[in-house]
């Protein structure tokens, strides 16, 4: 089905260092979700976003809803071993088929201590 | 808080064979959602149940698969018979209502001999 754009598709880092990724579309969302992937586990919802321009944190994650409504970031700061996954951006649209995320490809990130 | 569960969380089988998956949602979760993810394809959702009636089963990819919900707390999804390209990580997930963020299960790994 339809994706988002997720970039980049994979980092590498040192630990301590600030991390950023991004998601657009060409389409507009109601709101913007992201999830992170740990291996052979589910995806965890990390922060919701309902509204154009707002920003969220949760701990050291910190994301926002672009003012277009076609894009989201998600930035990770001082960067820990344990952040080591697939962090994945969704969109979700208004209307009859509101339930229906439509799902960015993924950022693997890998942490170096 | 328990979380979605799912179960078997691997299971390998020979072609042919009939696999059921099973899913436990949230408790007072109204939304369930069972998905497919692969390397290619990414997340893809199969199947939306809304009160336990089937809303959008558009994704389900033959008749092979089925799904139900017979109560609030349960669910299954069916494969009979299994195929080799059925080999997939399957996730369920549920929400609050569909316009809230889905929380997903641990997933079952599926591989078909």
């Amino acid at each position: 089905g339809q994706q988002l754009n997720q970039s980049p598709q994979s980092m590498f880092i040192q630990e301590g260092e600030d991390v950023s990724m991004n998601c657009t579309s060409s389409s507009i969302f109601n709101t913007w979700l992201w999830y992170k992937q740990d291996p052979g586990e589910g995806p965890v919802l990390l922060i919701a976003l309902y509204k154009a321009g707002e920003l969220t944190s949760n701990g050291r994650l910190t994301a926002q809803f672009g003012i277009t409504r076609k894009d989201s970031f998600l930035n990770i700061s001082a960067s820990i071993p344990s952040d080591v996954g697939i962090y994945f951006c969704a969109g979700q649209r208004e209307g009859g088929s509101n339930y229906k995320l439509t799902f960015g490809k993924g950022t693997l990130l890998t942490v170096n201590p | 808080d328990a979380g979605v569960i799912q179960s078997p969380r691997h299971e390998v089988t020979e072609m042919g064979q009939e696999v059921t998956l099973r899913c436990k949602p949230i408790s007072g979760h109204n939304s369930l959602f069972w998905y497919r993810q692969t390397m290619m394809r990414g997340l893809e959702l199969l199947i939306y149940f809304n009160n336990n009636v089937p809303i959008d089963d558009s994704g389900m990819p033959e008749d092979r698969f089925s799904a139900k919900m017979p109560n609030a707390s349960f669910s299954t999804l069916k494969i009979q018979p299994s195929e080799p390209r059925d080999s997939a990580v399957y996730f369920c997930a549920s929400s609050f209502d569909r316009y809230r963020p889905q929380h997903f299960g641990d997933g079952t790994r599926l591989s078909i001999l």
